[in-house]
């Protein structure tokens, strides 16, 4: 069965340094793998997703998030960290092949500290 | 592009009463999904459809439950009697099935309160 891991509920980051939100994964067969930050009050906004390719993947509001095949992990990362972020994130794992649901991690929460 | 639309945006209602949540798909898309989101349970998928045929409701917490899609731009969730334990955040997404196009595009959620 499909899964995701985050195996932290909560990040504390100061402002300008970098920032790494942890996610590890179970699939069976090639993965899909997505990240989505959640706002206050908002729906789940899309970051970035790793289909095949490049193991550095690069997104919006510039994140990017590293597939490590042998770890099976899928770790979001920015180098500068702005208040602004400060946000919940999902990962999350495609369903098994030939479906096309998603299964969400937990969700971290980010604060990036002034 | 309006995004995914959902409606009410917020619903305050009492216990017993049918509550209906609205959605509509952004257009071209023919997967829609609907979550559930608490602080208890965190985000789970309820029911979704691909070309507006159930495909997975195993998520439907119990038969008070459903979910209609009559067309590729509307789709329902209907709580039917609502319980205060039925309180959430009620989340709308679709997607372009195929292609590797799996990216779900969430709609801005209506908020339930069951009293």
């Amino acid at each position: 069965a499909q899964s995701v891991a985050q195996p932290e509920d909560q990040v504390n980051v100061a402002e300008g340094n970098p920032l790494t939100v942890k996610c590890t994964y179970s699939v069976s067969g090639n993965p899909y793998l997505f990240w989505y930050v959640q706002y206050p009050n908002r729906g789940l906004q899309f970051l970035l997703k790793y289909i095949t390719g490049d193991n550095l993947v690069k997104g919006s509001y510039g994140f990017e998030a590293e597939f490590n095949k042998s770890q099976t992990s899928f770790h979001l990362k920015k180098p500068s960290a702005l208040v602004s972020d400060s946000a919940l994130y999902f990962c999350a794992v495609r369903g098994q092949t030939g479906a096309n649901n998603l299964f969400f991690g937990t969700g971290t929460r980010l604060t990036v500290i002034p | 592009d309006a995004g995914v639309i959902q409606s009410p945006r917020h619903e305050v209602t009492e216990m017993g009463q049918e509550v209906t949540l609205r959605c509509k798909p952004i257009s071209g898309h023919n997967s829609l999904f609907w979550y559930r989101q608490t602080m208890m349970r965190g985000l789970e998928l309820l029911i979704y459809f691909n070309n507006n045929v159930p495909i997975d409701d195993s998520g439907m917490p119990e038969d008070r439950f459903s979910a209609k899609m009559p067309n590729a731009s509307f789709s329902t969730l209907k709580i039917q009697p609502s319980e205060p334990r039925d309180s959430a955040v009620y989340f709308c997404a679709s997607s372009l099935m195929g292609n590797s196009q799996e990216t779900q595009y969430f709609g801005p959620g209506t908020r339930l309160l069951v009293l």
